[in-house]
């Protein structure tokens, strides 16, 4: 049975400081891989997805990288600012259907 | 180009009552799959439906819980006899394609049931 685990739970950085969040699968036999981010009481924005055949994904100042024999997917934030803080979930889709949800990393950034 | 829709974003019933929570995909987009967040956990998978079909419902409790995409109109989730432990966040997403093709997701529903 898949499980995706993220670490940390929570993470505190000062503004500009470049970031990275874990995620690691259990059974590499995965479609893709998204990231997503969740704000307090909002739903689910995606940021990046990365095809199982792909190593990493960029946009803006966001790079997820895969490695998928290991089982592990990175999220590295640059030059973090105040309005990244949120929860950053990590999902993995392996029968082509439901995504499994890790629990999330709450990401705190202070100015 | 609206995204996922959902309604009603907040949800109150009393314990026994039924609840109906709507979902409108992204246009263009025939597959939907509903998640359910409970306070404290992650996000699971419930139901995935296209149209007029229940493709996948291996996540869905087996009594009390419903899901139906019709050939016109919003999918549906309902919950009939509402105890308190359905309050949770209850959200949609659609994707363009089946498998392996990127799922965008609605603003939830949180149903509270007193």
């Amino acid at each position: 049975k898949q499980e995706v685990t993220q670490i940390p739970a929570a993470l505190s950085v000062p503004e500009g400081e470049n970031l990275v969040l874990n995620c690691s699968f259990t059974d590499s036999a995965i479609y893709n891989l998204q990231w997503f981010r969740q704000d307090p009481g909002k739903g689910l924005t995606s940021l990046l997805l990365i095809q199982s055949s792909q190593r990493e994904q960029t946009s803006g100042r966001l790079n997820a990288s895969l490695d998928k024999s290991s089982g592990r997917s990175t999220l590295y934030i640059a030059a973090s600012q105040p309005g990244d803080s949120a929860t950053y979930l990590c999902a993995v889709n392996q029968a082509g259907t439901a995504l499994i949800f890790g629990k999330g990393t709450t990401l705190s950034v202070s100015s | 180009n609206a995204g996922v829709m959902q309604n009603p974003r907040h949800l109150v019933r009393r314990r026994g009552q039924e609840a109906r929570l709507r979902c409108s995909p992204m246009k263009g987009h025939s597959h939907v799959y509903w998640y359910r967040q409970l306070p404290e956990e992650g996000l699971k998978f419930m139901v995935y439906l296209q149209k007029e079909n229940i493709i996948d419902e291996s996540g869905m409790p087996k009594e009390r819980f419903s899901a139906e995409f019709p050939k016109e109109g919003p999918s549906i989730l309902r919950i009939q006899q509402v105890v308190r432990g359905d309050s949770a966040a209850y959200f949609c997403a659609s994707s363009l394609l089946p498998y392996n093709n990127e799922q965008f997701f609605g603003p939830g529903t949180r149903l509270t049931v007193l």
